[in-house]
């Protein structure tokens, strides 16, 4: 299987905890996202990484969120002392860098990890 | 202004009607435009990429894009049952380095 692979699919953690997630790219896409879906509503940028570099970081997003892409390969996800309005999908996608017209910059989802803090 | 909007819908057809879903963007320059499809449950898949301003066909559906307008759209012809799901909006924009931004998408459903 090729695609953006993301572990787990579900977690279930307690109030206070920590978590991590990971996220396996399409081998060949130097572009990695992180968003948040809650139900109802559209995918909500989290960060994303061109190669190992972090470009940018939601102001939405608390400290207790943290991302990396060590060796610009897969990416982990880690939300500490977590709370119960972290419940949500987390998605990874990952693409090549667009550098002009009629370069393929879709983005490609995971299946995602779904979180439950109870 | 949102960065990516786009109506929540529900937005309901009869099987076999056109179903017409749009989709507005604030970023002026941004290139590059696509179309997701996402099921209750399941992860977006990318069903439409459009990059130059007018209609891009892929099957039943077609892409419509107007920078001048800021606007995108997407039509699905012969609207059937398994297209019953929420269509969402994402468009490539910022400056410097671009990220894909999503709308909150659109319910669609097809009634048999």
């Amino acid at each position: 299987d090729t695609g953006v692979s993301q572990n787990p699919r579900h977690k279930i953690t307690k109030r206070g905890q920590n978590v991590t997630f990971r996220c396996d790219p399409i081998s060949e896409h130097n572009r990695l996202y992180w968003y948040r879906q809650t139900l109802g509503q559209g995918p909500e940028f989290l960060t994303y990484f061109q190669n190992e570099a972090q470009l940018e970081k939601s102001r939405l997003l608390s400290d207790r969120f943290s991302a990396e892409r060590p060796k610009g390969s897969f990416s982990t996800l880690e939300i500490q002392r977590t709370e119960q309005g972290d419940s949500a999908m987390y998605l990874c996608a990952s693409s090549v860098s667009g550098q002009g017209m009629g370069v393929d910059t879709e983005a490609f989802f995971g299946q995602g990890t779904r979180l439950t803090v109870v | 202004q949102k960065e990516v909007e786009q109506n929540s819908g529900p937005l309901s057809v009869p099987e076999g009607a056109i179903a017409s879903l749009n989709c507005t963007y604030s970023d002026r320059v941004s290139q590059s435009f696509f179309w997701y499809r996402q099921y209750s449950g399941k992860s977006p898949e990318l069903i439409m990429s459009i990059y130059s301003n007018g209609d891009k066909e892929d099957g039943r559906f077609t892409a419509q894009l107007n920078k001048a307008s800021q606007y995108v759209s997407l039509l699905i012809r012969d609207s059937q049952p398994s297209d019953s799901a929420t269509y969402l909006c994402a468009v490539l924009q910022g400056e410097g380095y671009q990220k894909v931004t999503f709308g909150t998408g659109t319910k669609l459903q097809v009634i048999p």
